[in-house]
């Protein structure tokens, strides 16, 4: 079975550009997380979806960011417009809900944004 | 105060060299708790789930302490391919959220 896609895998930019990130999640997974990865604030989550819809937007860090799941196997992450303080890892990773116990999230390998 | 605090190495000890790593949390509401690897440029992967009475796995041992609220992760036997930077990761139901929190990481090179 394939894992979770994310493309691009590698996406260089010039400030102000728009940037658009997509995720496939694991076909069967119901929950559907964004993460920003940087050097100095390690993994942070930015919002996540439960069957489609957005639950927690909470760490979403401006209103520069959206993030939209219009089915169960598409997601995208908006930055509009881009900073070269955004450059880091995007990561997308997906998961199942098996009664009340928190369960494995899988990660996609990445999109690796450079804003120049 | 971070909600999850790890030390971030990097630990350098040679193969065959036993190894532990603590991390604490600062929600006592927790529930789950969990131990990702990342290796370098890759996504993180699920290593092992951290259970009340302590859980092994082959080499790897994990313990969680509610009382004060830390959780442990110790590696016996150390290999190269251990290298890794390793995530404490904790889940907090009382908010209804089902998100984790991840750790900043703590950095493991094994030595030949």
């Amino acid at each position: 079975d394939a894992g979770v896609i994310q493309s691009p895998r590698h996406e260089v930019t010039e400030m102000g550009q728009e940037v658009t990130l997509r995720c496939k999640p694991i076909s069967g997974h119901d929950y559907l997380f964004w993460y920003r990865q940087t050097m100095m604030r390690g993994l942070e989550l930015l919002i996540y979806f439960n069957n489609n819809v957005p639950i927690d937007d909470s760490g979403m860090p401006e209103d520069r960011f959206s993030a939209k799941m219009p089915n169960a196997s598409f997601s995208t992450l908006k930055i509009q417009p881009s900073e070269p303080r955004d450059s880091a890892v995007y990561f997308c990773a997906s998961s199942v809900r098996r009664g009340n116990y928190y369960n494995e999230q899988f990660f996609g390998p990445g999109t690796r944004l450079t804003v120049l | 105060r971070k909600e999850v605090e790890q030390d971030p190495g990097p630990f350098n000890v040679p193969e065959g060299a036993t190894v532990a790593f603590n991390c604490t949390y600062s929600n006592s509401a927790s529930q789950s708790f969990f131990w990702y690897r990342q290796d370098c440029r890759k996504e993180p992967k699920l290593l092992m789930s951290v259970y009340s009475s302590g859980n092994e796995d082959g080499r790897f041992t994990a313990q969680l302490n509610r009382a004060s609220q830390y959780i442990s992760l110790l590696i016996r036997d150390s290999k190269l391919s251990d290298s890794a930077t390793y995530l404490c990761v904790v889940n907090s139901m009382d908010t209804g959220r089902r998100a984790l929190t991840f750790g900043s990481g703590t950095r493991l090179q094994v030595q030949p």
